[in-house]
C-alpha cells in the first residue's frame, strides 16, 4: 500500500471520446508524474506537476493534458482518444526532497475500442 | 540507441540460484539509478536505488553501478518463485531544480522455476 490512489481502475472508451483519470498522492508529496505503459513496454513519461504547474513533459501530443490541485491530487485528461492510447496509466508521487518517484498508484487500465 | 537498454528476456533461473539483470544507459551525466519490480497487471515497486559506483546490498538484492561503463546491474541471490516478475531499470539524468523525470528500460522478465 503506497498511499497513492488512482481512479478508476479500469475504463473502456470509444475512439474519439475524452477521458479523465485521477490520482490522489500520498500526504506530503508535492510532485506528481504520469506515465503510459503499453503492453510489454516500460513506462513512458507523459508529464510532471510540481506545486500545481507542469514542469516537465515527455513526447506526447497536446491532447494529453493535466492538472494538479492545491491538495496535490492530479488529473490526466486525454482528448480525441485513439486506439493506440490503450494502455496502463500510472501516477507516481514523490516526497518533498525525495530523489525519485518512489510511490506508484495501482494504475488505470484504459481500453479504447 | 535507446536511452536505457535492458535484455527483454525471459531470463529463467532455478530456485535458489543467482539471477543477474543488466542495464545500460546512454546519458553520461546520469546521477541516480533505480530498479523496480513489476508483477503482471500491477504497478512498479521500487526495490533498489544506487547513486555511487560500487555495490549496494539490501537483503537478497545487490545493485552494482559502474558509471565509467554506463552500466547498472541487479543481482538476486537465493531466487524464489515469488521473484518471478518484470524488472525495470530507471535512470534520472542531469536535473534542473525539481524538474526530474525517470527514463525507463523496457524491462527484463524473470522466471524462477521451483
Amino acid at each position: 500500500e503506497t498511499g497513492v490512489t488512482q481512479s478508476p481502475t479500469h475504463l473502456i472508451k470509444t475512439r474519439g471520446q475524452q477521458v479523465t483519470l485521477r490520482c490522489s498522492s500520498q500526504s506530503g508529496h508535492n510532485t506528481v508524474s504520469w506515465y503510459q505503459q503499453a503492453l510489454g513496454q516500460g513506462p513512458q513519461f507523459i508529464f510532471q506537476y510540481y506545486r500545481e504547474e507542469e514542469n516537465g513533459r515527455g513526447n506526447f501530443p497536446p491532447r494529453f493534458s493535466g492538472l494538479q490541485f492545491p491538495n496535490y491530487s492530479s488529473e490526466l485528461n486525454v482528448n480525441a482518444l485513439e486506439l493506440d492510447d490503450s494502455a496502463l496509466y500510472l501516477c507516481a508521487s514523490r516526497p518533498i526532497g525525495g530523489d525519485t518517484e518512489a510511490f506508484f498508484g495501482q494504475g488505470t487500465r484504459l481500453t479504447v475500442v | 540507441q535507446k536511452e536505457v537498454e535492458q535484455n527483454s528476456g525471459p531470463l529463467s533461473v532455478p530456485e535458489g540460484a543467482i539471477a543477474s539483470l543488466n542495464c545500460t544507459y546512454s546519458d553520461r551525466v546520469s546521477q541516480s539509478f533505480f530498479w523496480y519490480r513489476q508483477y503482471s497487471g500491477k504497478s512498479p515497486e521500487l526495490i533498489m536505488s544506487i547513486y555511487s559506483n560500487g555495490d549496494k546490498e539490501d537483503g537478497r538484492f545487490t545493485a552494482q553501478l559502474n558509471k565509467a561503463s554506463q552500466y547498472v546491474s541487479l543481482l538476486i541471490r537465493d531466487s524464489q518463485p515469488s521473484d518471478s516478475a518484470t524488472y525495470l531499470c530507471a535512470v534520472v539524468g542531469a536535473t534542473a531544480g525539481n524538474n526530474r523525470k525517470l527514463i525507463w528500460g523496457l524491462g527484463t522478465s524473470l522466471a524462477v522455476n521451483p
